[in-house]
């Protein structure tokens, strides 16, 4: 079983919807749970930092820990053309330093 | 914010050929920095993690001899591919953290190398 799985993908989308993005994990070790945004031929720029379980806000964006679950996810709401790209989530042990990457999910989000 | 800076972005090489790609923390220092390699559709493998002034840590599988690392400073990494063949045409991405054991990392914009 791999550390990290994330739900099948790719999304197709329209403009203005809710996405939920999923992942979940076998490591009860991983303690730091990120959210990475790729665009196509780009590096990975973070989107979501959390360590416990709950929900973090930034704007659209609503990340969600459940570590009794293994289970985080990524929501995003009024969904843009903008937000089109692959998003990634990433888990790390503590003190570790290394991440540890899901596959990623390619999400198109259609005007 | 901070800012990891990633040259070239592409390149494409002869096999056989050695190709070196820098990586810079552009406006903090930092004593780790990261090399992961993505193939098409898939995610981030971590490659081996690059320590300033002692050697780099290399994941099981990773060749040492052919991906050399040197973290010459506290703003740079260099990753050099070795004697390169078309199965190492891949993107290579570099990440750093701007202080140590907080779990936010940065990443450059990555190099896609392609041998042919």
């Amino acid at each position: 079983q791999k550390e990290v799985e994330r739900d099948p993908g790719p999304l197709s989308v329209p403009e203005g919807a809710i996405v939920s993005l999923n992942c979940t994990y076998s490591n009860s070790a991983f303690q730091y749970f990120m959210w990475y945004r790729q665009y196509s031929r780009k590096g990975p720029e973070l989107l979501m930092y959390t360590y416990s379980s709950g929900n973090k806000e930034d704007g659209r964006f609503t990340a969600q820990v459940d570590k009794s679950s293994k289970y985080i996810s990524l929501f995003i709401r009024d969904s843009q053309p903008s937000d089109s790209a692959t998003y990634l989530c990433a888990m790390e042990e503590g003190g570790s330093e290394k991440l540890v990457f899901g596959k990623g999910t390619k999400l198109t989000v259609n005007p | 914010g901070a800012v990891v800076s990633q040259h070239p972005s592409r390149v494409i090489c002869k096999s056989g050929t050695s190709v070196k790609i820098e990586c810079r923390s552009l406006d903090f220092q930092a004593t780790t920095m990261f090399w992961y390699r993505q193939f098409p559709k898939q995610s981030l493998m971590l490659m081996a993690t690059s320590n300033e002034g002692s050697k780099a840590t290399y994941e099981q599988g990773v060749e040492k001899d052919k991906f050399l690392i040197n973290h010459a400073s506290l703003t740079l990494s260099t990753l050099t591919v070795t004697s390169a063949h078309p199965e190492d045409s891949s993107f290579y991405i570099c990440s750093a953290r701007r202080t140590a054991n907080t779990g936010e990392l940065f990443f450059g914009e990555g190099s896609r190398l392609t041998v042919l």
